[in-house]
């Protein structure tokens, strides 16, 4: 069984780039989320995916915008880069979503913006 | 607003001692909280969760406590071992919509062999 992978770890993009995150999700999950994890916070909450729609958004602008595949695995966009987007961004994937459900969390992409 | 509150930021701890790692929330919408245990260059482990209906779970090493009416709880970790040197992040989630968890901004603790 293998677990979540993200791709890339790390991404150094400009102010104003496009991003494209990636994740595969662990088998058998049909849910995924993913976070935002600032130097010195806590993950926030970007968005989740439930079977290939979104089902769920945190505070975050369109401009974040995420895909889920049939196989399960997502993608994070983010346009327009900003310098406050640099952060260690998480994907999660649980069997289920359901409350209280455990979410195994990838090892991150750490993006920063120039 | 900050709902997942930790309010210690690093811990340091005597090995084979009792760690205290604790959590206020104010959303009283909550129903399950997690711990999660982060290493550098790692993403979050699950370690063990409790709900709401519930005031204390235990898992080996592991015992979650659970106050509902003073929105608080804590994890006890005996006896700390270096291994558990990490950073801890407690979370919290409803039950009803995508279950998203809002996290706490974590608890660095230090076992001191």
């Amino acid at each position: 069984e293998t677990g979540v992978t993200q791709s890339p770890t790390h991404l150094i993009k400009t102010r104003g780039q496009q991003v494209t995150l990636r994740c595969s999700s662990q088998s058998g999950h049909n849910t995924v989320s993913w976070y935002q994890q600032a130097l010195g916070q806590g993950p926030q909450f970007i968005f989740q995916y439930y079977r290939e729609e979104e089902n769920g958004r945190g505070n975050f602008p369109p401009r974040f915008s995420g895909l889920q595949f049939p196989n399960y695995s997502s993608e994070l966009n983010v346009n327009a880069l900003e310098l406050d987007d640099s952060a260690l961004y998480l994907c999660a994937s649980s069997p289920t979503g359901g409350a209280g459900t455990e979410a195994f969390f990838g090892q991150g992409t750490r993006l920063t913006v120039v | 607003d900050q709902q997942v509150k930790q309010n210690s930021p690093s811990l340091s701890v005597q090995e084979g001692r009792i760690s205290i790692l604790n959590c206020d929330y104010t959303n009283s919408m909550f129903d399950y909280f997690l711990w999660y245990k982060k290493y550098p260059a790692e993403g979050p482990t699950f370690l063990i969760s409790i709900s709401s209906i519930k005031d204390k779970n235990e898992d080996g090493r592991f015992t979650v406590f659970l106050n509902k009416s003073a929105k608080h709880l804590s994890l006890h970790i005996v006896p700390s071992q270096p291994g558990d040197s990490a950073v801890y992040f407690c979370a919290a989630s409803g039950s009803t919509g995508s279950y998203q968890l809002t996290f706490g901004k974590g608890t660095k603790l230090s076992v001191i062999p």
